[in-house]
């Protein structure tokens, strides 16, 4: 069983709030990623880090950044929340040398 | 064309049965393969790895074929605790290990 964590698992905020996404692993995985999945749909790859200072956007344009100071650690932001933002947010790890990807339990985001 | 396709279901199947699920890969290229599991409103869990040669884990079986581009998923003697997603998974070699989620298949089990 994997060791990661998001906070909080449900959010709702109203537009043009700031938010931020915890997203913590503890087992020393190099490799995290940011998801968007909506109801039914599949998953779209917003953000990822290949380790600490690095991060890449994904496939899916988003208007959220991230950072990585720490190994460990890997919050998404929102300067300004809007409707559109509405989603289910999960975050992922993997560790070096595996394409395997070990999920965080998710956030529910619902902007107002 | 989608990188990764699925029959997005539902199939509905009584308990004990046996079901299996296609998926089709876009990129010859792709070298690593999965099976994940989703139930409503939760995380995606790693059911299984696919391998060239196929596995086995219980009532579980995978299987790749690379000439036609499909891995597929076998499900012997269903239990009601199958009910759930199973997403398609294929890694597309990019140079980083970037994987590609099909929409999923949706499987309903009843008594």
């Amino acid at each position: 069983e994997a060791d990661i964590y998001q906070t909080p698992r449900y959010l709702v905020i109203g537009t043009g709030k700031k938010i931020t996404l915890e997203c913590s692993q503890t087992m020393g995985h190099d490799k995290m990623y940011w998801y968007q999945q909506d109801p039914g749909m599949e998953l779209h790859l917003i953000h990822y880090s290949y380790g600490v200072n690095s991060t890449e956007k994904g496939d899916l344009s988003s208007e959220s950044t991230v950072s990585r100071i720490r190994t460990e650690h890997f919050p998404l932001t929102l300067e300004s929340a809007r409707p559109s933002h509405t989603s289910q947010y999960l975050c992922a790890s993997g560790g070096f040398g595996t394409d395997t990807q070990y999920f965080g339990p998710g956030t529910r985001l619902t902007v107002l | 064309r989608k990188e990764v396709e699925q029959d997005p279901g539902p199939f509905n199947v009584p308990e004990g049965a046996t079901v299996a699920f296609n998926c089709t890969y876009s990129n010859s290229a792709s070298q690593s393969f999965f099976w994940y599991r989703q139930d409503c409103r939760k995380e995606p869990k790693l059911l299984m790895s696919v391998y060239s040669s196929g596995n086995e884990d219980g009532r579980f079986t995978a299987q790749l074929n690379r000439a036609s581009q499909y891995i597929s998923l076998l499900i012997r003697d269903s239990k009601l605790s199958d009910s759930a997603t199973y997403l398609c998974v294929v890694n597309l070699n990019t140079g980083f290990q970037k994987l590609v989620f099909g929409t999923g298949t949706r499987l309903l089990v009843s008594p």
